[in-house]
């Protein structure tokens, strides 16, 4: 079964910390593996796609890297702000012809000033 | 503004009754999708729509039955409502382009009372 696993479910750090949030998936057959923010009430916003022939992508402060061989991937966060407060969701595409992404069930990220 | 919009934001109804939630997207993307999130964050596809063609369908009950009039929309209509119903539903959508994200709408949150 093709699932998506997000730890912790939960962290609270200090403003200015950096930190690294895990996703590790079943299967190292994929197509690509994307990063999303999602705040409270809202959608979700596209932060980082990792094809799988890449190894990271990096936005800002966010540098996302990806080891399909041992399924998983991490989201690093620079400089952490308040504003970066919100729910981080790894979702892939595996392959076997289908377009959906498989989400995990986030993590749950505070920033305290 | 470009962007994915969907309405209502808020639905709220009592069991047995049917609705529709409403989709659009002027990126002029070929898919469309519409996702679950149920009450404990779990984001899970429901549907997928290319050039007005239904490409994917999870095992979601026959109650929900989604619409694409043209490529920029897909309508979802649900039958029958049940308590069980309730969460935020999600429409996003993408281009063909396989490096493409997905973008997504600020969801619509349905009540079943």
């Amino acid at each position: 079964k093709q699932e998506v696993t997000q730890i912790p479910a939960a962290l609270s750090v200090p403003e200015g910390e950096n930190l690294v949030l895990n996703c590790s998936f079943t299967d190292s057959a994929i197509y690509n593996l994307q990063w999303f923010r999602q705040d409270p009430g809202k959608g979700l916003t596209s932060l980082l796609l990792i094809q799988s022939s890449q190894r990271e992508q990096t936005s800002g402060r966010l540098n996302a890297s990806l080891d399909k061989s041992s399924g998983r991937s991490t989201l690093y966060i620079a400089a952490s702000q308040p504003g970066d407060s919100a729910t981080y969701l790894c979702a892939v595409r595996f392959q076997g012809g289908s377009e959906k992404l498989v989400f995990g069930k986030g993590t749950k990220l505070t920033v305290n000033p | 503004d470009t962007a994915v919009s969907q309405t209502p934001k808020y639905l709220v109804t009592q069991m047995g009754n049917d609705k529709s939630i409403k989709c659009e997207q002027n990126l002029g993307h070929d898919t469309m999708y519409w996702y679950k999130q149920d009450s404990k964050k779990f984001l899970k596809i429901m549907f997928s729509y290319n050039n007005k063609e239904l490409i994917i369908n999870e095992t979601v009950p026959n109650r929900f039955s989604p619409k694409s009039p043209d490529k920029a929309h897909l309508n979802l209509h649900i039958n029958s409502l049940e308590l069980g119903d309730s969460a935020v539903y999600f429409c996003a959508s993408k281009s063909g382009n396989a490096i493409s994200p997905l973008h997504f709408g600020n969801g619509t949150r349905l009540t079943v009372t």
